[in-house]
């Protein structure tokens, strides 16, 4: 099973600000099968990156992913204050296709 | 446009059975893989299960292995969630959602949940 580890668990930050967020994973996830999900209170999941890098359909273009291997990276470039929620990695390059513990971006 | 409804959630005692199912509309249920994800109140997302578009093919956590079975009716647009030997800390919102198709691993469009509390 690949464990992936999100950091940091909270992270907070002010709108119009740069976040970074990071996913390490305990294997090589393999073709880039990394995802990144954000989760914001009451509500489901929303898909926003799918192969490390490219983003879901109607995302913003301030939301963007990179990496390979076992290290991955969401960046949003600047803070809206929608952007405050609570952000999942997951891997679907192997089963069982494992999510990170979460990240929260709280407002500072 | 493409619905997931979840349903059969509710409060069962450790060690017994629910089923949970899920109705899809808005696509050709036939031709993606589903999955069923969940959420423990408070905590993060755990992938639980997927199955195939033809439904051949399952695959599980760990911890639902041999007590959980994932089935399909493409006849019925629906997916089942047979749970069986429910432990407490089955107790969880469980989400069905749909694979994106190009990456059957993946779920992209997800239902709003289904609460299963497993308690004495």
């Amino acid at each position: 099973e690949i464990v992936l580890t999100q950091s940091p668990d909270t992270l907070s930050l002010s709108p119009g600000e740069r976040a970074t967020l990071s996913c390490r994973a305990s294997q090589s996830i393999s073709s880039k099968y990394l995802a990144w999900y954000q989760q914001k209170f009451g509500q489901t999941p929303k898909l926003l990156i799918f192969g490390a890098s490219t983003r879901s359909t109607g995302i913003p273009d301030r939301f963007s992913g990179s990496g390979s291997g076992t290290d991955f990276t969401l960046t949003i470039s600047r803070l809206e204050p929608e952007d405050f929620a609570v952000y999942y990695c997951q891997q679907y390059g192997s089963s069982p296709y494992t999510f990170g513990q979460g990240t929260k971006l709280d407002i500072k | 446009q493409v619905q997931l409804v979840e349903s059969g959630g509710g409060v069962v005692q450790p060690g017994r059975s629910l089923r949970l199912s899920c109705e899809a509309s808005g696509f050709t249920f036939s031709a993606y893989a589903m999955h069923w994800v969940r959420q423990a109140p408070g905590k993060g997302l755990e992938w639980v299960a997927v199955i195939s578009d033809d439904g051949s093919n399952e695959y599980y956590v760990d911890s639902v292995k041999g007590r959980f079975t994932f089935s399909r009716d493409n006849s019925k647009n629906t997916v089942y969630m047979q749970m069986n030997s429910l432990r407490v800390e089955d107790t969880a919102v469980y989400y069905c959602a749909r694979a994106l198709k190009a990456a059957a691993g993946l779920p992209f469009h997800w239902g709003q949940g289904t609460l299963v509390t497993v308690s004495a």
